[in-house]
């Protein structure tokens, strides 16, 4: 088990560049997650997918962000003209099934200058 | 839709003291109920989750927690806490349909500092 691997661990960028983040999910779990933390809160929830199938988005998900698992493996996470209340800790997560916990990756630190 | 609350935002306790977090949810129904510990800078780590049975389930590094339908609750307990478990703790609630929500809803976190 090696664990949910999220791809950078920070991102400087300035405002209104896109971004894109990568998770590479425990290889057998086919749900993957989405969440978003900020200083001081809980994660909530962004979107996830069974497989490659995009099943579920939240409001907090606007037009300007995306997520992508093309082949049912890993997944992308892009946001387009960034401002600076995206940053953020962006968390992935995978599970086994809908009664499994999810296994939490290290995040994606984003800082938007 | 499901919530969670953890009215303690700060919890300061002596090492080898007992340790209390509280955790409220709504649901309309049984959840799923979890327990996650985060170190700065990381991801969660799964500390114990209730599904089903025993109220009162055990989980890693010592600690436990008892689900009481009747107050909605779900509080974590440690008899015995180290210098290592100061961290921020969230407890979490899933939803248990399918139905494209079956991802966690978190409380805000009690933030654990222990001292010498």
């Amino acid at each position: 088990d090696t664990g949910v691997s999220q791809d950078p661990r920070h991102k400087i960028t300035k405002r209104g560049q896109n971004v894109t983040f990568r998770c590479d999910p425990i290889s057998e779990h086919n749900r993957l997650y989405w969440y978003r933390q900020t200083l001081g809160q809980g994660p909530e929830f962004l979107t996830y997918f069974q497989n490659e199938a995009q099943l579920e988005k939240s409001r907090l998900l606007s037009d300007r962000f995306s997520a992508e698992r093309p082949k049912g493996s890993f997944s992308t996470l892009e946001i387009q003209r960034t401002e600076q209340g995206d940053s953020a800790m962006y968390l992935c997560a995978s599970s086994l099934s809908p009664q499994s916990p999810l296994h939490f990756g290290n995040g994606t630190r984003l800082t938007v200058t | 839709a499901q919530s969670v609350t953890q009215p303690d935002i700060h919890i300061t306790v002596s090492e080898g003291a007992s340790l209390e977090l509280r955790c409220n949810y709504s649901y309309g129904a049984t959840p799923y109920l979890f327990w996650y510990v985060q170190s700065p800078g990381q991801g969660l780590q799964l500390l114990l989750k209730y599904f089903s049975g025993d109220t009162l389930v055990q989980g890693i590094k010592g600690f436990e927690a008892e689900f009481k339908r009747s107050q909605s609750s779900f509080n974590l307990r440690k008899p015995s806490v180290h210098w290592s478990d100061a961290a921020e703790y969230f407890c979490a609630v899933g939803a248990r349909s399918g139905g494209g929500a079956d991802g966690l809803t978190f409380g805000k976190g009690t933030h654990l500092i222990i001292q010498p």
